[in-house]
């Protein structure tokens, strides 16, 4: 299987702050990457797949980068709305993992 | 407007089934491929399983011979049977149906699972 490593798994930042999640899959997975963010009682939402392809919908403030086994995500200027968690997923091979998350807080 | 609803979650003694349904609307889930992924309290995503539109199936490799994904057609309705279940299956089990690069767009509200004697 492979495995898929978030770094870090928590993180402090404020509001106007600019921020890097990254991912690194045991594997390379070409760009077979998908970003998500959840917040507290709800469903995950598609942030971006295809490792850079932003979903519909969401700001672009957003953005994905990297292909192989090295990915990140950024988010140029943070908004209130953006603390929550967020997680990477390979959908190169099944089981199509996901990273342990990314806890964006205040 | 895609719309899944989750249903069949519940409270279950360890050693016992659970099958989870998932009703859809919007699109027919036999033209889509549509997962389950699950959510122990607490705790991160997991990948649990997909069936793809022509019919293939996979799992996790954890969950392998206990849980098997289906689909009906006639009621565009996706599901999970679960066996032998025990106390680390305890989660939120969410459906949702793919996107590009099996990417995960569209998730439902998901139904709660508890494994408890």
């Amino acid at each position: 299987d492979i495995q898929m490593t978030q770094s870090p798994s928590s993180l402090s930042a404020s509001v106007g702050d600019r921020v890097t999640i990254t991912c690194r899959a045991s594997q390379r997975i070409s760009k077979y990457l998908n970003w998500y963010q959840q917040k507290p009682g709800k469903a995950p939402k598609l942030l971006i797949h295809a490792a850079s392809t932003l979903q519909s919908g969401v700001p672009s403030r957003f953005g994905g980068s990297g292909s192989g086994t090295d990915f990140t995500l950024t988010i140029s200027s943070l908004q209130p709305e953006d603390f929550a968690t967020y997680y990477c997923q390979q959908s190169f091979s099944t089981p199509y993992t996901f990273g342990q998350g990314t806890n964006l807080e205040i | 407007e895609v719309q899944l609803v989750e249903s069949g979650g519940g409270l279950v003694q360890p050693g016992g089934s659970l099958r989870l349904s998932c009703a859809a609307s919007g699109f027919t889930v036999s033209g889509n491929y549509m997962s389950w992924v699950r959510q122990a309290p607490g705790k991160g995503l997991e990948w649990v399983s997909v069936i793809y539109s022509g019919g293939s199936t996979y799992y996790a490799d954890s969950l392998r011979g206990r849980f098997t994904i289906s689909r009906d057609t006639s009621k565009n309705t996706l599901f999970l049977q679960m066996n032998s279940l025990r106390a680390d299956d305890t989660a939120v089990y969410y459906c949702a149906s793919g996107g590009t690069y099996s990417s995960i767009e569209n998730w439902g509200q998901g139904t709660l699972v508890t494994v408890s004697s």
